[in-house]
């Protein structure tokens, strides 16, 4: 496709399972982020990769979140033993490079909801 | 500690009329501004930048104004119109080219 994609969409998931969320970032863009925004915040930035390294996790939460990347295409963001307070929408975003930073490109994002 | 800040949580303007939009920033390392607009179940799109060298940018309604010394930038939006009626962020980077967002304001244009 021609945009980032995620999926799934939405996911309800009950308190401490664990989600995987999707993110196929924009074909030939060798860098991608992860972001979170919970209800009445701004975007928070968890983490970045350039390739499938991830040079920057010092905005993840706590140790239940992880994301990995390979192929340098497809990342996916994991949350273990999710909590109420993980609810929020996680938006994806690539750039062609980390240096073109300023130039990302989101998608659509996934709601997830912890009950 | 928010080191991009949009004070105001909402804005309502009249069709045709100026928008405002403000955004203020503690971080002396950011160097480049950005605006990006966001639609219900939608990502954010980026809408226009500055560099920290200029203190405007013009793109057709869209004019962004930076004031260094009072770490201030604007968004105005002239003629303002229905279809603008959507979340705003401001973002900020520097060196480290980590984009930090504000909150947003949803700003809600009237017929």
């Amino acid at each position: 496709g021609a945009g980032v994609s995620q999926s799934p969409s939405n996911k309800v998931t009950e308190k401490g399972k664990d989600v995987e969320l999707r993110c196929d970032p924009i074909s030939g863009h060798t860098a991608l982020y992860w972001y979170r925004q919970s209800l009445g915040q701004g975007l928070e930035f968890l983490i970045y990769f350039q390739g499938n390294s991830a040079p920057d996790k010092s905005g993840l939460p706590s140790d239940r979140f992880s994301a990995e990347r390979t192929g340098g295409s497809v990342s996916t963001l994991t949350i273990q033993r999710t909590q109420q307070e993980d609810s929020a929408v996680y938006l994806c975003a690539s750039s062609l490079t980390v240096a073109s930073s300023y130039e990302q490109y989101f998608g659509p994002g996934t709601r997830l909801t912890v009950t | 500690d928010q080191q991009v800040k949009q004070n105001s949580p909402s804005l309502s303007v009249q069709e045709g009329r100026i928008s405002i939009l403000n955004c203020d920033y503690t971080n002396s390392m950011f160097d480049y501004f950005l605006w990006y607009k966001k639609y219900p179940a939608e990502g954010p799109t980026f809408l226009i930048s500055i560099s920290s060298i200029k203190d405007k940018n013009e793109d057709g309604r869209f004019t962004v104004f930076l004031n260094k010394s009072a770490k201030h930038l604007s968004l105005h939006i002239v003629p303002s119109q229905p279809g603008d009626s959507a979340v705003y962020f401001c973002a900020a980077t520097g060196a480290n080219s980590k984009l930090t967002f504000g909150k947003g304001i949803t700003l809600s244009v009237r017929p």
